[in-house]
């Protein structure tokens, strides 16, 4: 059972545009939905998080929009740039919980931004 | 000085063999965790570990066991291993109470022959 759903398995856009990418979950339980960014031959790393009380949070060009009724959330870039090609990852975790049940994840989005 | 360091980068070996993974964060985090990425890239939790409890995901085979010496290392011992643990694998921390970020290592890149 996938506990989050990613899509679209990946995405081309050119420069400047605003890639968008949704991650739809089932565990109501969860109560942070980060979002990580991964190159080729590297470790994820946190781009931007939120929690399900707010719905909206943005840093820098990058932008969480979360939907706690419908369950879902999605990160828009943008003014995308060619640097910003990279996977994509969605997760969630339960937080009050300590987080010793680790981030579940998305199956990740492959985001091309060309020039 | 990296945050969260794993060794080997790379590690080929042949079915059968037991390795070990080693990873260690120098953020002063108290819980640790173990992900596998597949060939489709997908990231999957394996174990999450603080000074007092042992999480492990029950897909995990008990071929994979966790030891940690210490509050900076959790290394990741591989027995009897098969064609299927070819993978990423990737350890995280982050410390339990405070910020809710998960650091990643670089990785280590396990091919089994």
């Amino acid at each position: 059972q996938q506990q989050v759903k990613q899509s679209p398995q990946s995405l081309i856009v050119q420069k400047g545009g605003i890639p968008i990418i949704n991650c739809a979950y089932e565990n109501t339980a969860f109560d942070y939905f980060p979002w990580y960014q991964q190159f080729p031959g590297k470790g994820p790393a946190l781009l931007i998080a939120i929690r399900p009380d707010v719905s909206e949070k943005k840093e820098g060009r990058f932008t969480i929009s979360f939907n706690k009724s419908a369950k879902q959330f999605s990160l828009h870039i943008m003014d995308s740039q060619p640097g910003d090609s990279a996977t994509y990852f969605c997760a969630a975790s339960m937080q009050t919980g300590g987080g010793a049940d680790g981030l579940t994840f998305g199956k990740g989005t492959h985001l091309i931004i060309q020039p | 000085d990296t945050a969260v360091s794993q060794t080997p980068k790379y590690l080929v070996t042949q079915m059968g063999n037991d390795k070990s993974i080693k990873c260690e964060q120098n953020l002063g985090h108290d819980t640790m965790y173990w992900y596998k990425q597949d060939s489709k890239k997908f990231l999957k939790i394996m174990f999450s570990y603080n000074n007092k409890e042992l999480i492990i995901n029950e897909t995990v085979p008990n071929r994979f066991s966790p030891k940690s010496p210490d509050k900076a290392h959790l290394n990741l011992h591989i027995n009897s291993l098969e064609l299927g643990d070819s993978a990423v694998y990737f350890c995280a921390s982050r410390l339990a109470g405070g910020p809710d970020t998960q650091y990643f290592g670089p990785g280590t890149r396990l091919t089994v022959l």
